[in-house]
């Protein structure tokens, strides 16, 4: 069965520290991979995903995305976060043998101080 | 857009009702699901379909069940609702090669 770890369950930086949130899944064949944000008192909302091709995904608001396949790994960056950053971020696959399955993993909450 | 519509922001239920929760979207999707969300536990697939009439039990089925009579609409029923489903439900629905849009969550509490 697909699964999903975001090894950190919270972040606290500082305004224009650099930010890079891990992601690893499970499955060693083909995959979707996502990453959401949640704002305080919003619903989901898709930042970037990978479906094939240029492992390097770029994003809305300046973050981007590694798609590292020997790593099993999907990490989220952003080279400067902004207070407006502060959020929780979700990592999700869907794995080729998983039919239309999404997996999330724990989320990591995200604070960004002024 | 896409939207994804959610019966209920806020309900509050005893212990031993039936609870229904329902979701609505626009976009023709195959694809609908029931997640829980939980601090610390992310979200949690409890059941999904991929068609009209068609289910299959997520990660925590146990305790819920679901209805799709028509492919814009799915339903996630707890058939005695317990103290420990207090959670917020996110439903959200996806074609095979988009990502998944999510509705804005029934936060549920059971007393």
């Amino acid at each position: 069965a697909q699964s999903v770890s975001q090894h950190n369950h919270h972040v606290i930086l500082s305004e224009a520290a650099s930010l890079e949130l891990g992601c690893n899944y499970s499955y060693g064949g083909t995959v979707n991979l996502f990453w959401y944000v949640q704002y305080p008192g919003q619903h989901l909302q898709l930042l970037l995903k990978y479906f094939s091709g240029d492992p390097l995904v770029k994003g809305i608001k300046g973050f981007e995305a590694e798609f590292i396949k020997s790593k099993f790994s999907f990490n989220l960056r952003k080279p400067s976060v902004q207070w407006s950053d502060t959020a929780e971020y979700f990592c999700a696959v869907n794995a080729d043998n998983a039919g239309n399955m999404l997996t999330f993993g724990g989320g990591t909450r995200l604070m960004v101080k002024p | 857009d896409v939207k994804v519509t959610q019966s209920s922001r806020y309900l509050v239920k005893r212990t031993g009702e039936k609870v229904f929760l329902e979701c609505v979207q626009d976009m023709d999707h195959e694809n609908m699901f029931w997640y829980r969300q939980d601090p610390g536990l992310g979200l949690r697939l409890i059941y999904f379909s991929y068609d009209v009439k068609m289910k299959e039990k997520g990660d925590i089925p146990e305790g819920y069940s679901v209805s799709r009579e028509k492919k814009e609409r799915f339903s996630l029923i707890l058939e005695s609702a317990s103290t420990n489903q207090t959670s917020m439900y996110l439903c959200a629905s996806r074609k095979l090669t988009t990502e998944a849009f999510f509705g804005q969550g029934t936060r549920l509490t059971v007393v």
